[in-house]
């Protein structure tokens, strides 16, 4: 069964310094999101991407964020300065294949990234 | 805005036997879905079950049922013959009919003992 697939698992980084987290939806997939968990909290919304670009962000979604398709494989989330607060886990999703109501169709979740920021 | 509660941090049940997760959400909204994830220490999030909010009939999925209450804007999950492979964490979610983005419970980790 196709998986949505992100890299790395683990990312350390300084504070201050820029991160790209990658991820490599499932390939016939229409719609991409990117999630945060702080640990010990809830799943939190970021951002949801179609036909190239961001069609709902949330608060925590801010100048500091962006996303980007490069290709046509993968789907990408860069914090440009980090903070201590943006360390938690960060999970991709996909959805929709075009077939059927975009709303039926339920979203993919990849394992996720770690990212920890000293 | 969206709210989804889950009031049960941790449940434990012995394996073979039914358990219940609870999940409660709060919308002004009439037509919604609701799913519920379920998250192994691999840490990939699978979806277990859905429900549309305009179908009265509560979803199935084999061993995996809701309770789905309208009114009383409840939807937990029950379990059937748990096995050890269903230990996880378990999100409950919800999502507006018009939006794409979830709104997530903080999870309830469920042990299943041998």
């Amino acid at each position: 069964e196709p998986e949505v697939t992100q890299t790395p698992s683990h990312q350390v980084t300084q504070m201050g310094q820029e991160v790209i987290l990658r991820c490599v939806p499932i390939s016939n997939h229409l719609y991409f999101y990117w999630y945060r968990q702080i640990l010990g909290q809830k799943v939190e919304f970021l951002v949801s991407f179609y036909n190239n670009e961001i069609s709902e962000k949330s608060e925590i979604f801010d100048d500091q964020f962006s996303v980007e398709r490069p290709d046509g494989s993968n789907f990408t989330l860069k914090i440009r300065s980090t903070k201590l607060e943006d360390s938690a886990m960060y999970f991709c999703a996909s959805s929709g294949t075009g077939g059927g109501l975009i709303r039926n169709q339920p979203q993919h979740f990849g394992d996720g990234t770690r990212l920890s920021i000293l | 805005a969206q709210t989804v509660t889950q009031s049960q941090p941790e449940m434990s049940v012995q394996e073979a036997e039914t358990v219940t997760l609870s999940c409660t959400y709060d919308t002004s909204e009439s037509d919604y879905y609701l799913f519920w994830y379920k998250q192994p220490p691999s840490r990939q999030m699978i979806l277990v079950i859905r429900q549309e909010a305009y179908k009265q009939q509560n979803a199935t999925e084999n061993r995996f049922s809701v309770n789905f209450q309208k009114a009383a804007k409840s939807f937990s999950l029950k379990i059937s013959d748990s096995q050890l492979g269903d230990a996880a964490m378990y999100f409950c979610a919800y999502r507006t009919n018009t939006g794409n983005q979830f709104y997530f419970g903080t999870g309830t980790s469920l042990t299943v003992i041998p």
